[in-house]
């Protein structure tokens, strides 16, 4: 089974711009999570979708929102940039609602400049 | 709110040392504790886990026990080898949103 897979790896982009990431899950997972991963705030929930529903959601400004498709992929999105927001960009997904057990992909790496 | 503190790091053990890496944590209830390990360049895989009071998680060498009367989770391991050079991060999950909450994490560098 292929394992979560984040695109793309590496990202640059400058202040003022918009961002899209991308993760599939494990085939049959249902629950995607997304966590911003930075070295002085460690990993900071940013928010869950379960079968294309935002189940919770970290407090984050506006400017981060995602979706989930039927497909259980999952996007998010940032609007205008900051250069705080250069950070790694982990999804990671689930097999149960309970999120027992999460799967993580190995990251979108953001740089803002 | 939730929370996780753990051992601030960097740790810098010689191979077949003992490790120690302590966890403490916040929460109301009766949260589900893990441990999940980074090694470079990856994401995050789970370690262990223990689900109730006075359960014993263990894998791959390492242990830790949920306790509840001290709401820790330390994470232990008799000798370590230069291959479990990683961040190590405690998290925990509660409520009735299974959403997880992860300490900062800690950097463990183990020389030959």
């Amino acid at each position: 089974k292929a394992g979560v897979t984040q695109t793309p790896r590496y990202l640059i982009k400058t202040r003022g711009q918009q961002v899209t990431l991308s993760c599939s899950p494990i085939s049959g997972h249902r629950s995607v999570s997304w966590y911003q991963q930075t070295p002085g705030q460690g990993l900071q929930f940013l928010f869950e979708y379960f079968s294309e529903t935002q189940r919770n959601k970290g407090n984050f400004p506006g400017r981060f929102s995602g979706r989930q498709f039927s497909n259980s992929r999952s996007e998010m999105n940032v609007s205008t940039l900051e250069l705080g927001d250069s950070a790694l960009y982990l999804c990671a997904s689930s097999d149960t609602s309970t999120n027992e057990k999460l799967f993580f992909g190995s990251g979108t790496q953001l740089s803002v400049l | 709110g939730n929370s996780v503190t753990q051992t601030e790091g960097p740790v810098t053990l010689s191979e077949e040392a003992f490790l120690t890496i302590n966890c403490t944590y916040t929460a109301t209830g009766y949260p589900s504790l893990f441990w999940y390990v980074q090694y470079p360049g990856e994401g995050l895989q789970l370690l262990l886990k223990a689900t109730k009071a006075d359960d014993k998680g263990s894998n791959k060498g390492f242990e830790a026990t949920y306790r509840k009367e001290t709401t820790s989770f330390h994470l232990e391991k008799g000798s370590v080898q230069v291959s479990d050079s990683a961040v190590y991060f405690c998290a925990l999950r509660g409520g009735s949103n299974y959403k997880l909450t992860f300490g900062k994490g800690t950097l463990l560098t183990v020389n030959p």
